[in-house]
This record gives C-alpha cells, sequence and structure tokens, in this order.
C-alpha cells in the first residue's frame, strides 16, 4: 500500500515571497490533516479536511496560509507571503475517519526555510 | 483544549536498559492517547494507542505504556533499550476541536542510545 506522499521535500525561499505543498493521502482515506512542526516542538494542527470540506482550520494564520482540497483526495497547502517564523516542516497526514476511527498515517513531510 | 506535557526534553540510556519517556495530559475525561516516534527526516509513526479498553497498551518494537487515571498520566517504557530505538517520540492526546476530533501533541523527547 502507497504511504502519504509529500513535495517537494525541501524548499528555501526569501521572506515574502510565497510557496506550495502538495500532499497526496492513502487512498481511500476521507480525512486529511496539514500540520506545521517548527524545530524542537510538536506538530500542530493547522487544518483538517474531511472529504473535500473543511472541519478546523482554527489555528490556521489566514492571512498568509491557504489550503484546498478540492476532489476529497489531494491537497495543497499555499503561504504567500512567508515570513521567517515560517519555517518549519509541513506534515501532512491522513486517516481513513477520524482520530477515534484510527491511526493517522504521515507523509515524510517538507521542509521550509525562509531566509 | 487539551493539553500533553512530555517530561524531559532529551534521555540517554545505555544500550540494554530500560526506557522510560513520561507523558502527562490534561483532561477532565477519558481521551484517546497515542505514542509516535520520528526517525531521523522521516514522517511520525504510531508506536501505539490508548482508546479506553485495556489500561496496559503494547505496540510495536517491544514498546508499552500503561493509561493510569489517577495521576493523568501515559508513560512509555520498553525493558531493553536497542540502538535502533534512537528517535524523537511524541506523546498525543485527542481533543475535540472546531468540528471534529484531533491530535494534540506534546513537545517531543529525544531519546540517545548509548553503546
Amino acid at each position: 500500500e502507497a504511504g502519504v506522499a509529500q513535495s517537494p521535500r525541501y524548499k528555501i525561499i526569501e521572506k515574502r515571497q510565497s510557496v506550495a505543498f502538495w500532499c497526496n493521502p492513502i487512498s481511500g482515506h476521507a480525512t486529511l490533516y496539514w500540520y506545521q512542526q517548527i524545530l524542537g516542538q510538536g506538530p500542530k494542527l493547522l487544518i483538517q479536511f474531511q472529504n473535500n470540506g473543511v472541519v478546523d482550520d482554527s489555528q490556521l494564520p489566514k492571512d498568509r496560509f491557504s489550503a484546498e482540497r478540492l476532489k476529497g483526495v489531494d491537497s495543497t497547502l499555499k503561504i504567500q507571503p512567508a515570513k521567517l517564523e515560517d519555517s518549519a516542516v509541513y506534515l501532512c497526514a491522513s486517516s481513513l475517519g477520524g482520530v477515534a476511527a484510527g491511526e493517522l498515517f504521515f507523509g515524510e513531510g517538507s521542509r521550509l526555510t525562509v531566509l | 483544549a487539551q493539553s500533553v506535557t512530555q517530561l524531559g526534553s532529551h534521555v540517554s540510556v545505555s544500550e540494554g536498559a530500560l526506557v522510560l519517556l513520561r507523558c502527562n495530559y490534561s483532561s477532565s475525561v477519558p481521551p484517546y492517547l497515542f505514542w509516535y516516534v520520528q526517525y531521523p527526516n522521516q514522517g511520525l509513526q504510531l508506536l501505539l494507542k490508548y482508546t479506553s479498553a485495556a489500561t496496559l497498551v503494547k505496540g510495536i518494537n517491544g514498546f508499552e505504556a500503561e493509561f493510569k487515571k489517577s495521576e493523568t498520566s501515559f508513560h512509555l517504557t520498553k525493558p531493553s533499550a536497542h540502538m535502533s530505538d534512537a528517535a524523537e517520540y511524541f506523546c498525543a492526546v485527542s481533543d475535540l476541536g472546531q468540528g471534529a476530533q484531533k491530535l494534540v501533541f506534546g513537545q517531543g523527547t529525544r531519546l540517545t542510545i548509548n553503546p
């Protein structure tokens, strides 16, 4: 079974530039999550999708971050404009149902460095 | 909102020694609890989970954790450490977010194994 795919693995940009990350979840997984992991901290949930609908985006900085999951499968996370404090690993995860239904499967992450 | 506290950002043990990683959660009702492991440059992988069944939970790679409601703890143990156990370990608790259950992670504990 193929795992959660993410790209790019690494990205370096200047502050105020834009960047986009892509995630393809495990086939059949209805729930998709984007987490931000800053160095030395645990992952923090940015946004959670159920199929193509948003169920939780309470911690997404909406003035600069956006995410979509148009057909209920793959998803993109965009940052525009980027700030220095956005340097982090962006982890995508998927699950069959929600948290209570089973485990989350994580991708390898996209490491962003903002200079 | 739920929170998780992991005591000790770094733990170092000798190969063959007992591994004990501490996790305390804040919750007024029994939550779902998880331990995830992250190897360098990889995503998170589920070690084990507690979902209100047996209080002693066995996971992969010889790890286990005990849910103690009276102490609001979910410490992770392994009787004999192996070099391959060197990684970052995250405790997580379920929390009801905006519209669905979500995972809230602790800050992580980096485990080093000395030969």
